[in-house]
């Protein structure tokens, strides 16, 4: 069975500084990776996706990801954060097999970012 | 505009008087589902739907009924809500494999009493 780790359902950076939200699954197969976001009153959207080909993968708002294989992690980054970016953040799976593919999410991260 | 359509948006509702949550998406979708989403625990799925008439039991599926009669619409029934169910439900979609993206609806947030 696949699972979702987030670590720190609470993460708070200052405006400029990096973001750094942890993601790590667990799975016997590599399996398809997404973050979503969620902004407050709003349903989630895609940030970005892992399925194949380039490990690091970038997504909108100047969001990156990298696929790590050895350490199954798939953490997301942001250089530079901004008033904007503060929302919560899901860490998200499906098998890459065949068959029904379940989306298993993680717990979710809420970003605050600082003036 | 591709969208997913949740209604209510906010209901409040006492135990045991059945309600249903319509869900209607403009994407052609064959892939549909409902998570309910409450704080520490993230999304977890309730029911999904690969297709016309083809419903399955998600993570959490007690208390709730869905039905699939067309493509666009997955409706959520509660027969007899109780409080554990006070919730913020999405319903989500997407085209075919699990490579694609989840589309979702703006979220309807219930309070049972």
């Amino acid at each position: 069975a696949q699972s979702v780790t987030q670590l720190g359902s609470h993460v708070s950076v200052s405006e400029g500084a990096l973001v750094l939200l942890r993601c790590n699954y667990s799975s016997s197969v590599p399996p398809y990776l997404f973050w979503y976001v969620q902004y407050p009153n709003q349903g989630l959207q895609l940030l970005l996706k892992y399925t194949t080909g380039a490990t690091l993968v970038k997504g909108i708002n100047g969001f990156e990801a990298e696929f790590k294989k050895s350490e199954t992690s798939f953490h997301l980054t942001k250089p530079s954060a901004h008033m904007s970016d503060a929302a919560e953040y899901f860490c998200a799976v499906t098998p890459n097999s065949g068959g029904y593919q379940k989306v298993t999410f993680g717990i979710g991260t809420k970003l605050q970012v600082i003036p | 505009e591709a969208q997913v359509t949740q209604n209510p948006r906010y209901l409040i509702t006492v135990t045991g008087k059945k309600l249903t949550v319509t869900c209607s998406q403009n994407m052609n979708h064959e892939y549909m589902s409902w998570y309910r989403q409450d704080p520490g625990l993230g999304l977890r799925q309730i029911y999904y739907s690969m297709n016309v008439e083809v419903t399955d039991k998600g993570d959490v599926p007690e208390g709730y009924k869905v039905s699939r009669k067309e493509k666009r619409n997955f409706p959520l029934i509660l027969e007899s809500p109780s409080p554990n169910q006070t919730s913020l439900y999405f319903c989500a979609s997407r085209q075919g494999r699990g490579t694609g993206e989840l589309f979702f609806g703006e979220g309807s947030r219930l309070t049972v009493l």
